[in-house]
Parts: structure tokens; C-alpha cells; sequence
């Protein structure tokens, strides 16, 4: 079965970081980038970053660039997203997504079920 | 990089046609194919439903059409439905630092 499965919800306190995972299955995982993409209560859908899971290679939105950091891990096929320094502004749902095409398209055709990040003293 | 604007809502009875406008700049939707859109019902992941502008993913219903002109994208919904009573989110490549940004988002209500 195609999927991403990520990891549970989180609650952290202003000043943490927090890691959160994403676990591809059914699927070739080093053919397809892998994005972040995070809403918070009530908003909009903003994009976070993406990781070439061939190269490791990253690129970050310009906004979250110095908090933000996504690595993978290629034998579990696992993605992972952390983020630094955390404000109650962090508080969302955090989804990984599969670029639907091996030469990236930057369309998500296949999204993780999210992952609930409460940020609050 | 600012979000692409989109209409706040947008409603229409059953069996009408919608359209939902994406508005961006040469940076974004004038300078790439890669417009997507995306329906989301309260709760629920995305799901893509357009990619590359005009292009309907496998499974996705033909009543969802996807168009581009200029700086603007459009999202038509025909015969509508009450199940497509959902947001959706325009989104695309942009040649800003930040490299990918999502509209404002567009509530569809089917009165």
C-alpha cells in the first residue's frame, strides 16, 4: 500500500525544537522528493521544504530557513522535518507530501495524515 | 513570497458551475506550469485534483477542470455537487527564494 505514515502529536514549550517523521511505503522512495507543508488552526496551507531523498539535497522556505531542517533516512525510508526555536505561531498541522512525479512537478499527489504540533507554555 | 490570492468563498446550487480564481504574478503563475489545486474537507489531508495546470489525477471526477491565463489561474467545478462543499487551494513553483507558495484559500459552499 502507497503510503506516508507520520509520527504522533507533540507538545512543546516556547524555546523547544521539535522532530517530527515520515515513512514512505509502497513505493520506490529514493524516485520521489518529499515536502513539508504545515496549517495551523484555521489557516491556510504553507510550505515548509523539501528533501531530494536521492541526494539529500534541501531547500527551505525563506521564512523558516533558519529553524527549519529536513533530513531522511534512505534504509527505513524515513523523512524527517525539525524545527527550532518554537513560538506559539508553530502551532499546526505538520504534513509530509510525495512530489508526484520523479523529475518533481511540485505537485503532492500522496500526503501523510499529519502531525498535530501544539506549541504552549 | 506572499500567498496567491484567492476569493474568500465562492457558493452555488446544485448542478451549477463554479469558477475560483488564482491570482499571482509573472514570478509564479505567469512563469510556470506547475499550478496545482487542492480540496480539503474540515479535518481532512489535501487532495490534489489538478496538476500542472490542467491535468485531472487518476480517480479524480472530470467535472474539476484546471485553466491558466496570464497571471491568474481558474479552478472550474461544473455540476456541483454537494460533496464538493470543501476549501481549495491553488499552489505553485515560484522563482521567489522561498520556491513553492499556496493561495489564500477558497471556501465552496453548495447552497
Amino acid at each position: 500500500q502507497v503510503q506516508l505514515v507520520q509520527s504522533g502529536a507533540e507538545v512543546k514549550k516556547p524555546g523547544a525544537s521539535v522532530r517530527l517523521s515520515c515513512r514512505a511505503s509502497g513505493y520506490s522512495f529514493t524516485n520521489y522528493y518529499l515536502h513539508w507543508v504545515r496549517q495551523a488552526p484555521g489557516q491556510g496551507l504553507e510550505w515548509m521544504g523539501v528533501i531530494n531523498p536521492t541526494a539529500g539535497s534541501t531547500r527551505y522556505a525563506q521564512s523558516l530557513q533558519d529553524r527549519v531542517t529536513i533530513s531522511r533516512d534512505t534504509p527505513t525510508s524515513t523523512v524527517y522535518m525539525e524545527v527550532s526555536s518554537l513560538r506559539s505561531e508553530d502551532t499546526a498541522v505538520y504534513f509530509c507530501a510525495r512530489d508526484m512525479s520523479p523529475s518533481s512537478n511540485w505537485c503532492f499527489d500522496l500526503w501523510g495524515q499529519g502531525t498535530m504540533v501544539n506549541v504552549s507554555s | 513570497q506572499s500567498a496567491l490570492t484567492q476569493p474568500a468563498s465562492v457558493s452555488g446550487s446544485p448542478g451549477q458551475s463554479i469558477t475560483i480564481s488564482c491570482t499571482g504574478t509573472n514570478s509564479d503563475i505567469g512563469g510556470y506550469d506547475s499550478v496545482a489545486w487542492y480540496q480539503q474537507h474540515p479535518g481532512k489531508v489535501p487532495k490534489l485534483m489538478i496538476y500542472e495546470v490542467s491535468n485531472r489525477p487518476s480517480g479524480v471526477s472530470n467535472r474539476f477542470s484546471g485553466s491558466k491565463s496570464g497571471n491568474t489561474a481558474s479552478l472550474t467545478i461544473s455540476g456541483l455537487q454537494a460533496e464538493d462543499e470543501a476549501d481549495y487551494y491553488c499552489s505553485t513553483y515560484t522563482s521567489s527564494t522561498t520556491a513553492y507558495v499556496f493561495g489564500t484559500g477558497t471556501k465552496v459552499t453548495v447552497v
